[in-house]
């Protein structure tokens, strides 16, 4: 069956730039997390949906970071007034709610502030 | 929550089995060991999990002692394909969602 899936898979963006990124989870999955992860570091938990519940915002880096999910299903990640900082690969991840830690991740994007 | 500890890196031949331990010794009874892998360039990729009981999968066995305090991850017939860093995490399955890897296992596969 169909995977994560994300786009763009790659976004190079000028300084101050907002940009959008888009999830598309398995179908089915109840649970949705966005990460991301620096060139060689590990992950960094950003954000969490389930289902109607209010989203888990606790590892959003900055108020420039916000993120929806609409119809329970697609979601997507903005960055306002992008800074360098913020280059990095952007995962996007999704589960059953039963298995949390069973998650199914996308390709990423790969973000570029230059 | 458990930490674990993994080798470093390994070299496997391709073909042969690739067993891959991990140390988890103050894992508590209702955690889980999950083993994730990362192919360089690719979002990471969920292999197996278990709770006490030696698991199976198309992609790989997944066995732990019965103290719980190690496993190993079996790939039974590496690939090239296989080269990746691969990551042994536990967690409480329904309520641990933010993932954190360590450094993990770099396990390079060669022909």
């Amino acid at each position: 069956g169909a995977g994560v899936s994300q786009s763009p898979s790659n976004k190079v963006t000028e300084k101050g730039k907002d940009v959008e990124l888009r999830c598309d989870p398995i179908s089915g999955h109840t649970a949705l997390y966005w990460y991301r992860q620096s060139l060689g570091q590990g992950l960094e938990f950003l954000i969490y949906f389930q289902g109607n519940s209010a989203p888990d915002k606790s590892g959003l880096p900055s108020d420039r970071f916000s993120a929806e999910r609409t119809g329970g299903s697609v979601s997507t990640l903005t960055i306002q007034r992008t800074q360098q900082e913020d280059s990095a690969v952007y995962l996007c991840a999704s589960s059953t709610d039963g298995s949390r830690s069973e998650q199914y991740f996308g390709p990423g994007t790969r973000l570029t502030v230059t | 929550d458990a930490k674990t500890t993994q080798p470093p890196s390994m070299d496997c031949a391709e073909g042969r089995a690739a067993n891959l331990p991990c140390n988890h010794s103050t894992i508590s009874g209702n955690e889980y060991v999950y083993w994730y892998r990362q192919i360089h360039s690719q979002g990471p990729q969920y292999i197996i999990h278990g709770l006490k009981n030696n698991e199976t999968n198309e992609m790989a066995s997944l066995i732990i002692t019965e103290d719980r305090k190690s496993s190993t991850l079996i790939l039974p017939h590496a690939t090239l394909r296989d080269t990746a860093v691969y990551y042994c995490i536990v967690s409480l399955r329904s309520n641990d969602y933010k993932l954190s890897f360590g450094a993990g296992t770099t396990v390079t596969v060669r022909a």
